[in-house]
């Protein structure tokens, strides 16, 4: 069965410009989670969707960073105006229902902002 | 605030040794604790995850042992494997926060053969 996937798997952009990030959860899974694993910062939460909601955004660092989610699957994380700092794995992440459930990870998306 | 703290940071432990990895968290209303496992270039992956109402979980070569009065889990890896080495994130979460995963900074482990 098919798993979390992410695209880009690897996104190189210069400093200023805007990046969008993509999720596809497992199907049928109703919550999903972006993540971002830095050298420095190990693995943060950014933003939780349950269903197109989302209920829970206080990972996102600034108002730089966004998320949509639409019809209950897809998500798509912007980031406008990178810095170096964005530089980091996206990681993305689904559950059947939320909550204390099994999150199941995507492969990842390496940003890097030159 | 680092609400789930990891040690070591790395260890290296010979093959068919005992691997032993601590987490302690701070957030009392945690109440599902994960050890995730993630070779590189992939995404973090369950290895095995326990819950406040039991002590001790064991999958494998992989147990669990929670300590709920200390605040205190760890993971041990028995007859470690050189296929074992990766890094381990323990995690804790918060069922009335939605479920979000609070990690741990996350233990390189290396097996010699």
């Amino acid at each position: 069965g098919a798993g979390v996937s992410q695209s880009p798997s690897n996104k190189v952009t210069e400093k200023g410009k805007d990046v969008e990030l993509r999720c596809d959860p497992i199907s049928g899974h109703t919550a999903l989670y972006w993540y971002r694993q830095s050298l420095g910062q190990g693995l943060e939460f950014l933003i939780y969707f349950q269903g197109n909601s989302a209920p829970d955004k206080s990972g996102l660092p600034s108002d730089r960073f966004s998320a949509e989610r639409t019809g209950g699957s897809v998500s798509t994380l912007t980031i406008q105006r990178t810095q170096q700092e964005d530089s980091a794995v996206y990681l993305c992440a689904s559950t059947r229902s939320g909550l204390t459930d099994t999150q199941y990870f995507g492969p990842g998306t390496r940003l890097t902002v030159l | 605030q680092q609400q789930v703290k990891q040690s070591p940071q790395s260890l290296i432990v010979q093959k068919g040794g005992i691997s032993i990895i601590n987490c302690a968290y701070e957030n009392t209303a945690f109440d599902y604790f994960p050890w995730y496992q993630q070779f590189p270039g992939k995404g973090p992956a369950l290895l095995i995850a326990i819950r406040p109402d039991v002590s001790e979980k064991k999958e494998g070569r992989f147990t669990i042992s929670f300590n709920k009065s200390a605040k205190q889990f760890s993971l041990h890896i028995m007859d470690s494997q050189p296929g074992d080495s990766a890094t381990y994130f323990c995690a804790a979460s918060d069922n009335n926060q939605g479920g979000k995963l609070i990690f741990g900074q996350g233990t390189e482990l290396s097996v010699k053969p």
